[in-house]
């Protein structure tokens, strides 16, 4: 079973606009990162979030995390046609040694 | 040129074929993953291993088996017993920890025909 569910599944922008994709998973986490991956690529790594963080910045990248909830946010600021691409959170467990991926959300920006 | 190499880009299966998918890495990393992922769909781990000579099943083992016989290497079989093996498969590196972030090969593209 996945551990990541995101939504939404599709997001469709302006550029210039913010965007804003969500993260849930399952069981406690060590870190939460989140992928980008651009189409019939392999994945690159965006941002990594511990356990014990509740917010993260990487340039025009912010990231929460609700580990009550089980769930974390990626948000976008000023997007970009190239930031047009499959954005995936990923779980790295408390116990064992899986590292699990979502479903993934694919944001499309319009120039 | 430090990464990982998938081999090869595209491959074409008859029904009933075993094929290989190869993953090399010179990332020095302990831990090597792979996934299959469907048009429009997340990443199912399907094998993962820690360490040299040992590996665990993913959430959907059957169908494939790996080996692990250098840390270098960790090569993924689709059997004839994978009845849906048409997909995208991606192998990934982590150096082990946890705190770290996982490298991807650029995938390959299986067929069935």
């Amino acid at each position: 079973s996945q551990q990541g569910e995101e939504d939404p599944q599709a997001l469709s922008i302006q550029e210039g606009e913010n965007a804003t994709m969500n993260c849930s998973y399952k069981t406690s986490i060590n870190n939460l990162q989140w992928y980008r991956q651009n189409s019939g690529r392999g994945l690159v790594h965006l941002i990594l979030i511990r356990s014990n963080e509740r917010e993260k910045h990487s340039g025009r990248l912010r990231v929460t995390l609700d580990t009550s909830k089980k769930s974390s946010s990626l948000l976008i600021t000023a997007s970009r046609a190239a930031d047009t691409a499959s954005y995936f959170c990923a779980t790295d467990l408390r116990t064992g040694n899986q590292f699990y991926f979502g479903t993934g959300t694919s944001l499309t920006v319009i120039p | 040129d430090g990464g990982i190499t998938q081999s090869p880009k595209y491959l074409f299966r008859k029904e009933g074929q075993n094929v290989t998918l190869s993953c090399e890495q010179n990332l020095n990393h302990d831990a090597m993953y792979w996934y299959r992922q469907d048009p429009g769909q997340g990443l199912r781990l399907i094998y993962y291993s820690q360490i040299v000579n040992d590996f665990q099943k993913g959430d959907i083992a059957e169908g494939y088996s790996v080996s692990r016989e250098k840390k270098e290497s960790f090569p993924l079989t689709v059997t004839s017993a994978q009845k849906n093996p048409t997909a995208f498969y991606l192998c990934a590196t982590k150096t082990g920890t946890r705190l770290t972030e996982a490298f991807f090969g650029q995938g390959t593209r299986l067929t069935v025909v």
